[in-house]
């Protein structure tokens, strides 16, 4: 059974860089053709995506934060990292790991959904 | 302020049918983009409940239904039960910022 589980620092300093890993159970990142998100709740608030990747490495990422946004794959751990650059209180939130399924409609639309998701890590940025 | 407009919360009693509105615009539902919705209890992560609009994933009850119109969607549930406590979110594409939006979500309460 595919299971996400996300790890990472609980606590990051303003200004620092916040990196997180998503560890994939029950399924090999490398021998499927699955894409990989992340996506984040502030406290009380909503959900926010992140950005997603493809197991072979093409990114889309939420244009607000995609300057600061890097994610990676990595097949030999079976792992897809987020890098979060020059963080603020504002990036308090409980980050979580997700599986999306992309597909175009009739229209050639491309679609996102994500139908399996981590448990989610909370990240305080506090100095 | 989400790009997906959705009332804060929506109530009813037990057996008693909800409807929740995700309102959107012409760069995202009313541009043909899918709508999806996400279900969440308190202190857990979101499920998804419904996917492209109208289908239901494998274990989720029929009481659940998606609908899409125009620039809208709704997610009606009926048979209400205490279980259904929760928020839901709806989750589309906007092409006008060429990501995946969110809207604010919905807390269901039953009476």
């Amino acid at each position: 059974q595919l299971q996400l589980q996300e790890s990472g620092p609980g606590l990051a300093k303003p200004s620092e860089t916040l990196s997180l890993t998503c560890t994939v159970s029950g399924a090999s990142i490398s021998g499927s053709s699955y894409y990989w998100g992340w996506i984040r709740q502030s406290p009380g608030k909503g959900l926010e995506w992140i950005g997603s990747i493809y197991y072979g490495g093409s990114t889309y990422y939420n244009p607000s934060l995609k300057s600061r946004v890097t994610l990676s794959v990595h097949m030999s751990k079976n792992e897809i990292s987020l890098s979060l650059s020059s963080v603020t209180a504002a990036d308090t939130a409980v980050y979580f790991c997700a599986r999306p399924t992309f597909y175009y409609d009739s229209s050639d639309n491309y679609n996102w959904y994500f139908d399996l998701w981590g448990r989610g890590t909370l990240v305080t940025v506090s100095s | 302020q989400s790009v997906l407009t959705q009332p804060p919360s929506v109530s009813g009693a037990p057996g008693q049918r909800v409807t929740i509105s995700c309102t959107g615009g012409s760069s995202n539902i009313g541009a043909g983009y899918d709508v999806h919705w996400y279900r969440q209890l308190p202190g857990t992560a979101p499920t998804l409940l419904i996917f492209t609009n109208n289908k239901r994933p494998s274990g989720v009850p029929d009481r659940f239904s998606g609908s899409k119109s125009g620039t809208s969607a709704s997610l009606g549930i009926t048979g209400l039960q205490a279980e259904d406590e929760a928020y839901y979110y709806c989750q589309s594409y906007d092409n006008s910022l060429s990501g995946v939006v969110f809207g604010g979500g919905t807390k269901v309460t039953v009476l």
